[in-house]
């Protein structure tokens, strides 16, 4: 079946513009996560949406950085006045929330963000 | 909150080698811990995971064992291939809460020289 998918799969942006990425997740997966990772850096977690709970926003490092999730399904991460310092790949995953195997999260490909 | 530290973050070996990745964790309610693989360019897929009612897990070439009185967890490959250079992550997470976040380790990244 299809997998996670993001959009764009690259993004080049200049300083202070604003930036939507998006995410579409495996179809029934309850839980969806935004991730950045920054070159041979590891993985910073941004944000969680689990069903209709309010999000988990902890990671997001500035006001700036905002995610939004429609319908329990499509998931956007919209990023204001971009700095040079948001450059990195940002990877949205998905999980299920029943069955044996329910927290093994399935992650997209990335979107590689370049703030010029 | 929980946190994770993974060592090494760069391990190079021979082909045909054992690797050993190590991370310990601090808050003793974790029981649920993935290793994800990331090859070049790729995005994460895991590999194996472990709970904490087990203290040790085999998939073919891979295993990982867990101490929690230790707090400690390690992935271990033998006869290392060249695929399996890559980076590696561990996390640490709490099944069952309600709210799943894991926390990763900062990742090794693996070489394996042909």
């Amino acid at each position: 079946g299809a997998g996670v998918s993001q959009s764009p799969s690259n993004k080049v942006t200049e300083k202070g513009k604003d930036v939507e990425l998006r995410c579409d997740p495996i179809s029934g997966h309850t839980a969806l996560y935004w991730y950045r990772q920054s070159l041979g850096q590891g993985l910073e977690f941004l944000i969680y949406f689990q069903g209709n709970s309010a999000p988990d926003k902890s990671g997001l490092p500035s006001d700036r950085f905002s995610a939004e999730r429609t319908g329990g399904s499509v998931s956007t991460l919209t990023i204001q006045r971009t700095q040079q310092e948001d450059s990195a790949v940002y990877l949205c995953a998905s999980s299920q929330d029943s069955g044996l195997s329910s927290y093994e999260q399935y992650f997209g490909p990335g979107t590689r963000l370049t703030v010029t | 909150g929980e946190n994770v530290e993974q060592h090494p973050s760069t391990l190079s070996v021979q082909e045909g080698d054992s690797a050993v990745i190590k991370c310990t964790y601090s808050d003793s309610a974790s029981n649920y811990f993935p290793w994800y693989k990331q090859e070049l360019g790729k995005r994460p897929q895991l590999i194996i995971d472990i709970r904490s009612n087990v203290g040790e897990k085999k998939d073919q070439r891979i295993a990982v064992t867990l101490n929690k009185t230790a707090k400690h967890f390690s992935l271990h490959i033998t006869e290392t291939q060249p695929e399996d250079s890559a980076v590696y992550f561990c996390a640490a997470s709490i099944e069952g809460g309600g709210s799943y976040i894991p926390t990763f380790g900062r990742g090794t990244s693996l070489i394996v020289h042909p």
